[in-house]
């Protein structure tokens, strides 16, 4: 596509429940980055994917939070057990490899009441 | 981890006048882009400029690596400009990391 592109684009979800978030990045991009954003802070790194693997994940906060990219496209965070604190803009980033220009989608703004 | 200080946090100018928003880094980066996040929350990239100066229009950026700071012009404001300019970088080893962000208001 032409840029990336997210879904959805809000999420009302209630406490304890899974929430699943989609991105699917530009076509030829080899790497795919999630960023978590709350409410006047700057983006914060969550993972990282080149091609299907996760290369990096070590902003992912706790176990309740989860990520898969099978075929080296789409991505899908997945998030269990939902606690408002989640509640913030998931942003996905991707580039055409590590370490080069990131561009980024609109994000989805997750709201866990 | 690299320390970065965005400057300044917060800004306030009438349209028409010129600014510039700096990064300071505390070690070596190896890429760094610069993004504006528009009031909708879309970041936009402006600049991916590891090192040298890049001119877009109204605006232009430069990054001397030696000295770890990168600069963000921003000529003849408008009101269009505001939101928040944030410099993001990574080190080869992790992924892009953001700064804390410069909020621009451009009022009319």
């Amino acid at each position: 596509g032409a840029g990336v592109s997210q879904t959805p684009s809000n999420k009302v979800t209630e406490k304890g429940k899974y929430v699943e978030l989609r991105c699917d990045p530009i076509s030829g991009h080899t790497a795919l980055y999630w960023y978590r954003q709350s409410l006047g802070q700057g983006p914060e790194f969550l993972i990282y994917f080149q091609g299907t693997g996760a290369a990096d994940d070590s902003g992912l906060p706790n176990d309740r939070f989860f990520a898969v990219r099978p075929e080296g496209s789409v991505s899908t965070l997945k998030i269990q057990r939902t606690e408002r604190g989640d509640s913030a803009v998931y942003l996905c980033a991707s580039s055409t490899n590590k370490n080069t220009e990131a561009f980024f989608g609109q994000g989805t703004r997750l709201t866990v009441v | 981890g690299i320390q970065v200080e965005q400057s300044p946090p917060d800004l306030i100018l009438q349209e028409g006048a010129n600014s510039t928003l700096r990064c300071n880094f505390s070690d070596s980066v190896n890429n760094l882009q610069w993004f504006h996040q528009n009031p909708w929350g879309q970041l936009i990239n402006l600049f991916y400029i590891p090192s040298g100066t890049k001119q877009n229009g109204r605006l232009s950026a430069t990054t001397v690596a030696t000295e770890r700071y990168s600069l963000l012009y921003i000529s003849s404001s408008q009101t269009t400009d505001s939101g928040v300019y944030f410099c993001a970088w990574d080190t080869g080893r992790r992924a892009l990391t953001f700064g804390s962000g410069t909020r621009l208001q451009v009022q009319p």
